[in-house]
Order: C-alpha cells, then structure tokens, then sequence
C-alpha cells in the first residue's frame, strides 16, 4: 500500500536558518512526488514536483529512490516560508494523490 | 484565470438536510476531484472524474453523491450527513488524470453538521 510520511508536525527555525523538511514514502512502483504548500488562508497549492528538478522559492527536494525520500529543503529560511507543508505521492494510473499529514514550519524572526 | 472556485465557503446543515456544494474551473481541465480534509490533518481524496465521467469512489458512504454537470462543474450532492461528516471539502482539477499532473486547489467549503 502507498504511504507518505512527514515525521515532524511542527519545526520551529530561525530565519536565516537552514530548512529540512523531511517525507519519506513507500510505493510499489515509479510514484511521482510532490511537495504542496498551504499559506495561512489560502489554498493548497504546488511547490515543486520531482520530475521538474526545479527549484521555487529557493526550495529544492530530491528523490532518493533507495532511501524512499523526498525531502524539501531551503538554505536560508525566510519569515514568509512559515506555512503548512505536504508531501504527496501521486500513483500509476490515475492522478490520485496520497498526502502526508503535513508538517508546520514557523520561521521566527 | 486559473483558479478553482468552491462554494459555498461555509456550510451549516442539519442532518436531515439536503444541501450541495459547487465547484467550478475555467482552465480547461478535464479531471476533477473531491477531497475531504478533517482538523489538523491531510487531504483524502474521495472521488475523481475524468472526462465528466466517474472514474474512481474510494468506498465514500452513498450520502454523499457527486455530479459532473459538464467539464467546468462539479457537485457534490449532500444528503443525510451526520456530525462526523463536518470538515474543509476540497475541489481540484488536473489537466488530466494521468499521474504526476498538477492539481489545482479551490478554497474548499467548510461543512458543520449539527
């Protein structure tokens, strides 16, 4: 069965700081991975997807297919970074998308 | 315009209630989705359409009956529902229903069953 898992609701950092927000997942398969955001307020919302290797708003997440993870990361976080974070796996045949339970990142000033 | 509108933003309903939430896109998406998120946790999806057509029910209870009118429109017909059932009813849209596709988020109505 597929899994996604955030081990940390809550990571508290300073700004400035760097940033690891961690997601590991288990998948029979080639899954696709994402990283969804949720400011306070507003909807959910793409971050990034590992097939773009893109990097927005200077996060960047890499798949680990033998450690099964795609973990975001940011070098200095920014007080605007501070919002709910989901990773989600998304399967073969249809778009459906499995989240973990999300982690809250609070950069303080 | 690339956003995905829901209403109604809030909903209160009684339990013997029948009420209907509509969501809506004008990105010339042809998947859509319903997905319901309790406090404090993840979004679970519930049903996905593809080309105005059902093509997935993850074992979602019968009071809840959605509708694809046509390929901007999605409902999601309430009948029944009980407390339990109270939580941010999220609509999305994909291009497509072919996996690794961006899905759109709306706001999301909010359900209390009292």
């Amino acid at each position: 069965a597929q899994r996604v898992t955030q081990p940390e609701k809550l990571l508290s950092v300073f700004k400035g700081a760097p940033v690891e927000l961690k997601c590991n997942y288990s998948y029979s398969g080639s899954p696709e991975l994402f990283w969804y955001v949720q400011y306070s307020r507003q909807r959910l919302q793409l971050l990034l997807r590992h097939i773009s290797r893109e990097s927005i708003k200077g996060f960047t997440a890499d798949l680990n297919k033998g450690e099964t993870s795609f973990h975001l990361k940011k070098p200095f976080a920014q007080e605007e970074d501070s919002a709910m974070y989901y990773c989600a796996l998304s399967g073969h045949n249809f778009n459906k998308f499995y989240f973990g339970s999300g982690t809250k990142l609070n950069v303080k000033p | 315009d690339t956003e995905v509108t829901q209403t109604p933003k809030h909903l209160v309903m009684g339990m013997t209630n029948k009420k209907s939430l509509k969501c809506e896109q004008h990105m010339g998406h042809r998947a859509m989705y319903w997905y319901k998120q309790k406090a404090k946790k993840p979004p679970e999806l519930m049903f996905v359409y593809s080309y105005e057509k059902l093509s997935i029910n993850e074992s979602v209870p019968s009071r809840f009956s959605p509708e694809c009118p046509n390929s901007s429109l999605l409902n999601l017909h309430l009948h029944a529902l009980q407390p339990e059932d109270s939580a941010l009813y999220l609509c999305a849209s994909s291009q497509a229903v072919t996996s690794g596709t961006e899905a759109f988020f709306g706001q999301g109505t909010r359900l209390t069953v009292v």
